[in-house]
C-alpha cells in the first residue's frame, strides 16, 4: 500500500548507458515531479507533471526525458548517462498547487561508473 | 524571486538540550510554509506544515510574516532525532505548483 512507489531502489550503471526510472501514485494526486538530490543533500526540482502534461521542467539536459503516460505514472528516462548524474532521485506527488507539501518516493541512487 | 535559506549547514547538540534549525524566506505573496525530515538513506517525510499549527514529535515552528521566518525549535533533543532537515516554500494559491527546498541542516545530537 506504498503510497509513492520508485524502481528501482539502486541502480549502477556504465557511462553512456541509457536507463529509465520508473514511479508510480496510488493517492488520487494530479501533480507528480522529479527532484535531484546531489551528493551535497541538495534538492533541485527537475520536472513536474499536472494530469499528464509537463509544466515545470527546468534546466536540465536534454538527455533526461520524462514520461508521463497517466497521471499516477511518471517516469524519468536517461539517455548517455555521464559520471555527473550520479545522484539519488526522488519522485514526488501532490495535490494541485502542493498546500499540503509533497508525498516523496524512497528514492534510486543512481551511480554512474 | 523565491528562496528559502537555511543558514547552518550542520548543527550539533547534545541530547537534553534545546534545538532551533533556522529558516528564512523570500516570497512576496503568502506561501506555505514545511518543514521536511530525511533520516539516512530514506525518503523525505514531511514534519510539519504551518497551516497545521501542530507539534509532530515535540517538533514545533511558528511563522513570522515580519521576519520571513519558520525556525523549528525543539525543547530537548533525542538521539533519533539526528537526521537532515528541510525547510521548504509553496508559493500557495496562485502561485506554480513546485516546492522550493532549502539547503538543509544537518543536525546531529550528541550523546
Amino acid at each position: 500500500d506504498t503510497a509513492v512507489s520508485q524502481t528501482p531502489k539502486y541502480l549502477v550503471t556504465q557511462m553512456g548507458n541509457d536507463k529509465s526510472i520508473k514511479c508510480e501514485q496510488n493517492l488520487g494526486h494530479d501533480t507528480m515531479y522529479w527532484y535531484k538530490q546531489d551528493s551535497k543533500k541538495f534538492l533541485k526540482i527537475m520536472f513536474s507533471y499536472n494530469n499528464k502534461e509537463l509544466i515545470i521542467n527546468e534546466t536540465v539536459p536534454n538527455r533526461f526525458s520524462p514520461k508521463s503516460p497517466d497521471k499516477a505514472h511518471l517516469n524519468l528516462h536517461i539517455n548517455s548517462l555521464e559520471l555527473g548524474d550520479s545522484a539519488v532521485y526522488f519522485c514526488a506527488s501532490s495535490q494541485s498547487p502542493p498546500n499540503y507539501g509533497y508525498t516523496f518516493g524512497s528514492g534510486t541512487r543512481l551511480t554512474v561508473v | 524571486a523565491q528562496r528559502v535559506t537555511q543558514p547552518e549547514k550542520l548543527l550539533s547538540v547534545f541530547k537534553g538540550a534545546p534545538v532551533e534549525l533556522k529558516c528564512n524566506y523570500s516570497y512576496s505573496g503568502s506561501p506555505e510554509l514545511f518543514w521536511y525530515v530525511q533520516y539516512s538513506r530514506q525518503r523525505l517525510q514531511l514534519l510539519l506544515r504551518h497551516i497545521s499549527r501542530e507539534s509532530i514529535k515535540g517538533f514545533t515552528a511558528d511563522l513570522n510574516k515580519g521576519e520571513t521566518s519558520f525556525h523549528l525549535k525543539k525543547p530537548f533533543a533525542q538521539e533519533e532525532d539526528s537526521a537532515m532537515y528541510y525547510c521548504a516554500l509553496s508559493p500557495g494559491v496562485g502561485g506554480d505548483d513546485k516546492i522550493i527546498f532549502g539547503k538543509g541542516t544537518r543536525l546531529h545530537i550528541l550523546p
